[in-house]
């Protein structure tokens, strides 16, 4: 069965630094891998998602999350934090081919410190 | 605006009692999801449904029902068998049925319920 693993439930940088949240999957399939972004007492937002077009995936708010299968990683990465990058990350692998449901991460909280 | 509403935000029951969080969209979208988040836990998917009339049970469906009677909606009842249902409750919707693996699914903006 497909799972994805966070490691560190919670992370705190200070702004400006490097950004580096941390996901590895496990996948008897090609994988297909989403991170998103929740704010408190919000749902969650998508910041990027692999597709197999690019190892090299950007997406919103300067984040970006590299593929590769060697490490079966998924990371995700901003090279200079804000203040309101400050929230919780959860990565996610499809279930199974097609539009089947997600399998979640258990979640990392970011913290900002000025 | 398209999007998804969930209601209501919060959400106070009695034990005891069933209580129903409705979630409708108007995105279009065929398939439909609840996913139930506890401090620590991430996300764990409770029932989803891939086109009306019919849906199917995800992890931690014990103390739940669900419906999908009409396409833009997919309400959730808690239930009285729901030992601990305390949660907030997220509904997401993606926009096709099958075989389009990198569909994203669009979230609400959840539903917290608080078991008094």
């Amino acid at each position: 069965a497909q799972s994805v693993t966070q490691l560190g439930s919670h992370v705190s940088v200070s702004e400006g630094a490097l950004v580096l949240l941390r996901c590895n999957y496990s996948s008897s399939v090609p994988p297909y891998l989403f991170w998103y972004v929740q704010y408190p007492n919000q749902g969650l937002q998508l910041l990027l998602k692999y597709t197999s077009a690019a190892t090299l995936v950007k997406g919103i708010n300067g984040f970006e999350a590299e593929f590769k299968k060697s490490e079966t990683s998924f990371h995700l990465t901003k090279p200079s934090a804000h203040m309101s990058d400050a929230a919780e990350y959860f990565c996610a692998v499809r279930r199974s081919s097609g539009n089947t449901p997600l399998v979640f991460g258990k979640g990392t909280r970011l913290s900002v410190i000025a | 605006d398209g999007g998804i509403t969930q209601s209501p935000k919060y959400l106070f029951r009695k034990e005891g009692q069933n209580v129903t969080l409705s979630c409708e969209q108007n995105l279009n979208h065929d398939a439909m999801y609840w996913y139930r988040q506890d401090p620590g836990q991430g996300l764990r998917l409770i029932y989803y449904s891939q086109i009306v009339n019919d849906f199917q049970k995800g992890d931690i469906a014990e103390g739940y029902s669900v419906s999908r009677e009409k396409k833009e909606s997919f309400p959730l009842t808690v239930t009285s068998a729901q030992k601990n249902p305390t949660a907030f409750y997220l509904c997401a919707s993606s926009i096709r049925r099958t075989s389009y693996n990198t569909d994203t699914q669009y979230f609400g903006p959840g539903t917290r319920l608080t078991v008094l």
